[in-house]
């Protein structure tokens, strides 16, 4: 198992500005992943962040907007950048178990006004 | 997309009662996982069943998978308020990341 902390747990922003979010894991990982829930919706993934290349984004999602930083194996951010209230959404963080289970942080709650 | 589909959207029983979700997907898969996710926060893990496997049990929980169907159920045995909750279903093909559905949202009344 993993444990993720992950910050910070909610913010009010406003449009225009950019938020950083942080996951530290307690363990060295090799792929950490980010995902986005919007309101009352599902997990869509954003991007898949390994140490030491550049992040692999999923369709729709870009590195302008979503830029991701994996320093090391255990920490990684993900900013969001520019915000409009369609960033309105609860970003989560995972890693994956050797047995294919994802372990996630407790999600940041962004609210973008 | 093999995006998993939970039904019922919602469901509202009494404690004691047993729940039951559905998951219906597209593709084939190498298993299929149920996680619970509390008030918006993050989500936990709950049990995994791979494609070869018809049924798993872990304490409350009883999850089936049939291939042919391609669809998955979630018993919760003997509810209690604490698993009101909201259940996904995500699948996992090759080499993929999962894919999880939109979720089913219990509430268990005391």
């Amino acid at each position: 198992s993993a444990v993720i902390s992950q910050k910070p747990s909610r913010d009010i922003c406003q449009r225009g500005t950019s938020l950083t979010i942080q996951c530290q894991v307690d363990s060295q990982v090799t792929m950490m992943f980010w995902y986005r829930q919007q309101p009352g919706q599902s997990l869509t993934l954003i991007a898949t962040a390994n140490q030491g290349s550049e992040a692999t984004y999923e369709s729709g999602f870009v590195i302008d907007k979503f830029p991701i930083s994996r320093p090391n194996l255990t920490f990684s951010t993900l900013t969001v950048s520019n915000m409009s209230p369609e960033d309105s959404s609860i970003y989560l963080c995972s890693v994956v178990s050797g047995d294919e289970k994802l372990f996630f942080g407790s999600g940041t709650q962004l609210s973008v006004l | 997309s093999q995006q998993g589909e939970e039904d019922p959207q919602a469901l509202s029983i009494q404690e004691g009662e047993n729940a039951t979700m559905n998951c219906s997907y597209k593709t084939s898969i190498n298993n299929l996982q149920w996680y619970r996710q509390n008030s918006g926060r993050g989500l936990v893990h709950l049990i995994l069943i791979r494609s070869n496997e018809r049924e798993k049990h872990s304490g409350r929980l009883r999850v089936t998978l049939d291939t042919s169907k391609k669809s998955s159920s979630l018993l919760i045995t003997a509810s209690r308020a604490a698993d009101t909750a909201s259940y996904f279903c995500a699948t996992k093909e090759g080499n993929t990341p999962l894919v999880f559905g939109k979720g089913t949202r219990l509430s268990v009344i005391a």
